[in-house]
């Protein structure tokens, strides 16, 4: 099966910018979903189709893709997107297709 | 306002089976495939199986593959998964998750219930 490879871990001073990266086969061919996961709650969607946010979610999130790395940026990270945040896509190697996930990042805003 | 309450989650011994469910609300649930993600604690999320609107078409990770089914009652807007021969590795929480867009399979999946304990012990 298809992997997705994420940093452990990123940290960010209040305000600044971080930048997430997913990286896999499958990305190539399927824009990647991010996720946000609080601790002791179930995850929310926060982009989709490379660069869509679901309503609710800041413009402060942002997404983008080339070849097979995909990305999620913060821009002027907030105290409440600390987080651990995974990206997702569909498995390229099954079939019927099968839906994958990243290893996940922790970000924690210094 | 949408909302996925899963219930069924508890304690079973390795060998055992467990069938949880998945009730929804505040949308059309027939329109919708729906979808069982695992997640162990403290590690990432698992995506374990899907199920299209009508029930007729269903797929599962090679991990749960043969032990796990998921099936749905769009009458009672309930989504299922029964397990069976259980083992320690199936210990996690488990999500129902609603595909983000109506009659399709995009594998975004939002909104998520607030997940359900399975614990696999002797």
């Amino acid at each position: 099966s298809s992997e997705l490879t994420q940093d452990p871990a990123v940290s960010v001073a209040l305000g600044q910018t971080v930048r997430i990266t997913c990286q896999g086969d499958s990305l190539r061919r399927y824009y990647a979903s991010w996720y946000q996961q609080k601790p002791g709650q179930a995850p929310i969607l926060v982009l989709y189709d490379n660069n869509n946010r679901p309503s609710g979610i800041p413009d402060r999130f942002s997404g983008s893709s080339s070849g097979n790395i995909a990305s999620l940026t913060i821009t002027g990270a907030q105290a409440e997107d600390e987080a651990d945040y995974y990206c997702n896509s569909r498995d390229r190697s099954a079939y019927p297709l099968e839906g994958v996930f990243g290893t996940g990042t922790k970000v924690t805003v210094l | 306002d949408v909302q996925l309450v899963e219930s069924g989650g508890g304690l079973v011994q390795p060998g055992g089976s467990l069938r949880l469910s998945c009730a929804a609300s505040g949308f059309s649930f027939n329109t919708y495939y729906m979808h069982w993600v695992r997640q162990v604690p403290g590690k990432g999320l698992v995506w374990v199986s899907r199920i299209n609107s009508d029930g007729t078409s269903t797929n599962y990770a090679d991990s749960v593959k043969g032990r796990f089914t998921i099936s749905r009652d769009n009458a009672k807007k309930t989504v299922y998964l029964q397990m069976n021969s259980l083992t320690v590795e199936d210990t996690a929480v488990y999500y129902c998750v609603r595909d983000k867009e109506e009659w399709l399979l995009s594998w975004w999946f939002d909104p998520w219930g607030q997940g359900t304990l399975v614990t696999v012990s002797s």
